[in-house]
């Protein structure tokens, strides 16, 4: 079955800092994949999604390319705020209906 | 909007006791979801509700109930609660299926003493 591996935490940066957070994947076929962020005491939300190899997400200054070659998406930002501390989970789908998600990643930024 | 709507936000309970935990989505959404957040596990699911009139066992669904009881709601319940089901519980929605994005609460946290 599909599955994902990323990179574990915490990450600690200063702000400005460039940030690469891993994630790879194995998958049958070319599933969607997404960037989810939790900021502290919230639910998760998505950041970006891919849907085809070669293709790349971005939001907030975030991205992250679907690279098939390398089963990887990881995600990037050229210059990380105190406001972008909160944790990061890369996900896929699994069969029709489920979501697989990675076990997320800390990342602390301080000022 | 109000998107996933998760009660209640806390709660404790004594060992053996039980209790639903209720969501409610209003985006019209198909698919809905309950996962548990435990440190360093990541989401894991417990059950899954493909739609409407449907629901499935997921990752870790012993001791856990679940209720599809319309298209907007989606209840939780633990008969007999105990320790090891100290957690936070999120509810998720997404229009139909896996490749779309997932809408999620804001989360129950749950402790079971």
């Amino acid at each position: 079955g599909n599955s994902v591996t990323q990179m574990e935490g915490p990450v600690t940066l200063s702000e400005e800092a460039f940030l690469t957070i891993n994630c790879t994947y194995t998958a049958t076929g070319y599933p969607s994949l997404f960037w989810y962020v939790q900021y502290p005491g919230e639910g998760l939300q998505l950041l970006l999604k891919a849907t085809k190899a070669d293709d790349k997400g971005s939001n907030k200054g975030f991205e992250a390319t679907y690279r098939k070659e390398t089963t990887s998406f990881h995600l990037e930002k050229g210059s990380v705020q105190v406001s972008d501390s909160a944790v990061y989970f890369c996900a896929l789908p699994s069969g029709t209906y489920k979501y697989i998600f990675g076990t997320g990643t800390r990342l602390k930024v301080l000022a | 909007n109000a998107g996933v709507t998760q009660t209640p936000k806390f709660q404790v309970l004594k060992t053996g006791q039980s209790m639903t935990l209720q969501c409610a989505q209003d985006m019209n959404h198909n698919s809905m979801y309950w996962y548990r957040q435990d440190p360093g596990m990541g989401l894991r699911l417990i059950y899954y509700s493909a739609s409407e009139g449907t629901t499935d066992k997921g990752e870790v669904p012993n001791g856990y109930n679940v209720s599809r009881l319309n298209k907007r709601e989606f209840s939780l319940r633990l008969e007999s609660a105990a320790p090891s089901q100290t957690s936070v519980y999120f509810c998720a929605s997404a229009l139909s299926g896996a490749g779309a994005e997932a809408f999620f609460g804001q989360g129950t946290r749950l402790t079971v003493v």
